[in-house]
């Protein structure tokens, strides 16, 4: 079984751009959480789909949106660029929820110049 | 406060030895908690997964093991090997609806052959 991919794999931008990331879940997961990782903050939650509709949202700005599809597929946007938006972004699958063991893709490193 | 905790942040030993990372928790609302290992500039690998009515789970060399009366959990290797060197992360999650993960600062380890 495939496990989670992630596209791109690096990206380099300039302020104020945006950006959009991608994940595809294990086949069969319905779940798709979003984490930002730096130095300093450690490992945090963006936010969490579930068939299609956003379960459970973490603490950051309307900058950061995302989205699933009708094949569980996930889409993170950020908006206007920020320098501190540099990071590695990961997204995790699941079966369904917290019950279910949770499973990482390789990430995206962005760098904002 | 941190809401989880991982001592040692960092933890140098030789070859052969076993050892244990340590997890704790501010307060008991867990639902399950799940063990990873982040190689540099990698995602996350998922190591095991404890539910909430378990005590403790094995893989291999791996042992983890969850006390929600006290708020810990720890994570046991037994002979260590320079493949083991990565950073651990323990991360819970508080309830079944949704997947959330509240993810510790991790403890680095580094195995000297």
């Amino acid at each position: 079984k495939a496990g989670v991919t992630q596209t791109p794999r690096y990206l380099i931008k300039t302020r104020g751009q945006q950006v959009t990331l991608s994940c595809s879940p294990i086949s069969g997961h319905r779940s798709v959480s979003w984490y930002q990782q730096t130095p300093g903050q450690g490992l945090q939650f963006l936010f969490e789909y579930f068939s299609e509709t956003q379960r459970n949202k973490g603490n950051f700005p309307g900058r950061f949106s995302g989205r699933q599809f009708s094949n569980s597929r996930s889409e993170m946007n950020v908006s206007t660029l920020e320098l501190g938006d540099s990071a590695l972004y990961l997204c995790a699958s699941g079966v369904q929820g917290g019950y279910n063991e949770q499973f990482f893709g390789p990430g995206t490193r962005l760098t904002v110049l | 406060k941190q809401e989880v905790t991982q001592i040692p942040a960092a933890l140098s030993v030789p070859e052969g030895e076993n050892l244990v990372l340590n997890c704790s928790f501010t307060d008991s609302a867990i639902y399950n908690l799940q063990w990873f290992r982040q190689d540099p500039g990698k995602g996350l690998t998922s190591l095991l997964l404890i539910q909430s009515s378990q005590r403790e789970q094995t893989s291999g060399r791996l042992n983890a093991s969850l006390d929600k009366s006290s708020g810990r959990s720890t994570l046991y290797i037994a002979a260590s090997q320079p493949g083991d060197s990565a950073t651990y992360l323990c991360a819970r999650v508080r309830g079944p609806s949704g997947s959330r993960l509240t993810f510790g600062e991790g403890t680095q380890l580094t195995v000297n052959p």
